[in-house]
């Protein structure tokens, strides 16, 4: 099974920061990643999609990149809203697999 | 508007079954990848399995391989989760979520809850 290792697995933020969340792949899986956010009593939410795309409706502030099997989210300046919970999907080979999750928080 | 519908989820005793249900509409149904998706109290969310557009591929979380099987309904535009020989760590709000145009869950129920417990 491939694993996803996501880190930091939480990080202490300002509004107007900009943070970076990354997931590392244990095998190629070309650039079948998503990113999600997930908020308290909420589904997940997409946010990306193959890699780098931007879901519809999500916020510029908001990029995805690739570097062989790792993987970043970065918001570019961070708002209220975002604070959060953010995880990564491999979605190119069964099974599935979610990295462990980053808890974004206010500092 | 594309809408995703779990029932039946419950409280039932390690080793018995329950099937859950996801009534989808607002999208066509036969065009889409369609996942089982599941979130254990306080901890991340876990695929469980996930087929194509024609259940021709259909994949299953190791944790759950050989007790759960997935399956869909075109002409109820619904999808289903077989789950037998539950145990206590299935326990979990389980999603349905429907796949983009490339696979990954774009949209997603509100969750059932199967509480397994003696």
């Amino acid at each position: 099974d491939i694993q996803m290792t996501q880190s930091p697995s939480s990080l202490s933020a300002s509004v107007g920061d900009r943070v970076a969340i990354t997931c590392r792949a244990s095998q190629d899986i070309r650039n079948h990643l998503g990113w999600y956010q997930q908020k308290p009593g909420k589904a997940p939410k997409r946010l990306i999609y193959t890699a780098s795309t931007l879901q519809s409706g999500v916020p510029s502030r908001f990029s995805g990149s690739e570097s062989g099997t790792e993987f970043t989210l970065t918001i570019s300046s961070l708002q209220p809203e975002d604070f959060a919970t953010y995880y990564c999907l491999q979605y190119n080979t069964y099974p599935w697999t979610f990295g462990q999750g980053t808890t974004v928080e206010i500092k | 508007e594309v809408q995703l519908v779990e029932s039946g989820g419950a409280l039932v005793q390690p080793g018995r079954s329950l099937r859950l249900s996801c009534a989808t509409s607002g999208f066509s149904f036969d065009d889409y990848a369609m996942q089982w998706i599941r979130q254990a109290p306080g901890k991340g969310p876990e695929w469980v399995s996930g087929l194509n557009w024609n259940s021709n591929s259909i994949g299953y979380a190791d944790s759950v391989k050989g007790r759960f099987t997935i399956s869909r309904d075109a002409a109820k535009n619904s999808l289903y989760l077989q789950m037998d020989s539950l145990r206590v760590e299935d326990t979990a709000l389980y999603y349905c979520a429907k796949g983009g145009t490339e696979w990954s869950p774009e949209n997603w129920g509100q969750g059932t809850l199967v509480t397994v417990s003696s």
